[in-house]
């Protein structure tokens, strides 16, 4: 069964750091990983998608990257902005399955002004 | 283009109540999904659809029942409630295509007492 931890748990940082959220996954026989943001009380917007083929997602400061034979994924911010604030999820499909995905807890990003 | 509409935004029921919660999205999408999110916890899913007259079970199908039959729309039926289904349930919807990325609705917010 496919298992998504995510590390941390929570994190506050400085604005204008550069930052690192982390995500492992069980199975390494995955089609795709997802990063998602969830804002307190809406739903989840799709930041990236990384296709297993693929070591690198870009769009704008974030970068994704994916390395399946060690089950790890991590997401770059680059110069964290206030507006960075979210809950940061990772999914992955479960096993044999290029749709049906599996969440972690995510991780609540703080950006102090 | 309205994306993944989700109704009603919040609600209570007494246990034992029954409800339909509607999902509708414009995008010409095949695939359809229902999670749940409770609090401090990733999503899990409840049910999936790969198009008009086709469901399958996800993770935690019970206590739920759904139907498709458009492709717009994928209502999700609790037919008895109880307080362990209080949570947060999210919809949405993908394309049939390679990357199959995920679209997600604002959610409903659900208590039963």
């Amino acid at each position: 069964k496919q298992e998504v931890t995510q590390i941390p748990a929570a994190l506050s940082v400085p604005e204008g750091e550069n930052l690192v959220l982390n995500c492992s996954f069980t199975d390494s026989a995955i089609y795709n990983l997802q990063w998602f943001r969830q804002d307190p009380g809406k739903g989840l917007t799709s930041l990236l998608l990384i296709q297993s083929s693929q070591r690198e997602q870009t769009s704008g400061r974030l970068n994704a990257s994916l390395d399946k034979s060690s089950g790890r994924s991590t997401l770059y911010i680059a110069a964290s902005q206030p507006g960075d604030s979210a809950t940061y999820l990772c999914a992955v499909p479960q096993g044999g399955s290029n749709y049906k995905l599996t969440f972690g807890k995510g991780t609540l990003l703080t950006v102090n002004p | 283009n309205a994306g993944v509409t989700q109704t009603p935004k919040f609600r209570i029921l007494k246990i034992g109540q029954s409800m339909t919660l509607q999902c509708a999205q414009d995008m010409n999408h095949n695939y359809m999904y229902w999670y749940r999110q409770d609090p401090g916890m990733g999503l899990k899913l409840i049910y999936y659809s790969v198009g008009a007259g086709i469901t399958d079970k996800g993770e935690v199908p019970n206590g739920y029942n759904v139907s498709r039959s458009t492709t717009e729309d994928f209502p999700l039926r609790l037919e008895l409630a109880a307080p362990s289904q209080t949570s947060v349930y999210f919809c949405a919807s993908s394309p049939r295509q390679t990357t199959y990325e995920q679209y997600f609705g604002p959610g409903t917010r659900l208590t039963v007492t």
